[in-house]
């Protein structure tokens, strides 16, 4: 029944690891997205794909990867684990990649570094 | 740049009273949306009321409506007979438009509701 799911829901890793959160939407939308909210609850986009497609890549370190098998999954992965990379990382999907549609997201996947 | 952006970082209001929460924002675009999502304790952020630029009525959802105010940029939440379940950050969104499927986030104002 979920919308939009994740795992891990919690993720506590050393520095240095490697490391991947998965989502998946029954929405059948057709764009995805990755958010990271910081310490201070900031929300910043990371990526969003349509179809498959990478359309949006922020200034993120290219140790962050994410990959698109199909259209209702899209997964984060991330090299060399750093303190800062801990936050709360959100995806979420939108019917289409418009500006009016609206975006629902998941739980968010707690990842602490230490 | 668009940006968007919430003055009051914490309010607190009694349980059953009425509390508004404001967001300004910043764009150039004639026709946009605007989206108010909550985040309560469990951290799932949830849709409360989206306004589309273009109509000039307030959108409302049950105890949620908007007062916009497209000439001030102004997009701010009023909460009516508040409940102790509302307390969450609320945060006021905007989709950049050249960047279409990006939101951009306020900073948040967290609300308590007291019994």
């Amino acid at each position: 029944d979920t919308a939009v799911s994740q795992t891990p829901k919690y993720l506590v890793t050393q520095m240095g690891n490697d490391k991947s959160i998965k989502c998946e939407q029954n929405l059948g939308h057709d764009t995805m997205y990755w958010y990271k909210q910081d310490s201070k609850k900031f929300l910043k986009i990371m990526f969003s794909y349509n179809n498959k497609e990478l359309i949006i890549n922020e200034t993120v370190p290219n140790r962050f990867s994410p990959k698109s098998p199909d259209k209702a999954h899209l997964n984060l992965h991330i090299n060399s684990l750093e303190l800062g990379d801990s936050a709360v990382y959100f995806c979420a999907s939108s019917r289409e990649a418009d500006y009016q549609e609206t975006q629902y997201f998941g739980p968010g996947t707690r990842l602490l570094v230490l | 740049a668009q940006t968007v952006t919430q003055s009051q970082p914490e309010m607190s209001v009694q349980e059953a009273e009425t509390v508004t929460l404001s967001c300004t924002y910043d764009t150039s675009e004639n026709n946009y949306y605007l989206f108010w999502y909550k985040q309560p304790p469990s951290r799932q952020m949830i849709l409360v009321i989206r306004q589309e630029a273009y109509k000039q009525q307030n959108a409302t959802e049950n105890r949620f409506s908007v007062n916009f105010q497209k000439a001030a940029k102004s997009f701010s939440l009023k909460i009516s007979d508040s409940q102790l379940g509302d307390t969450a950050m609320y945060f006021c969104a905007f989709p950049l438009i050249q960047g279409a499927q990006k939101l951009v986030f306020g900073q948040g104002t967290r609300l308590t509701i007291n019994p």
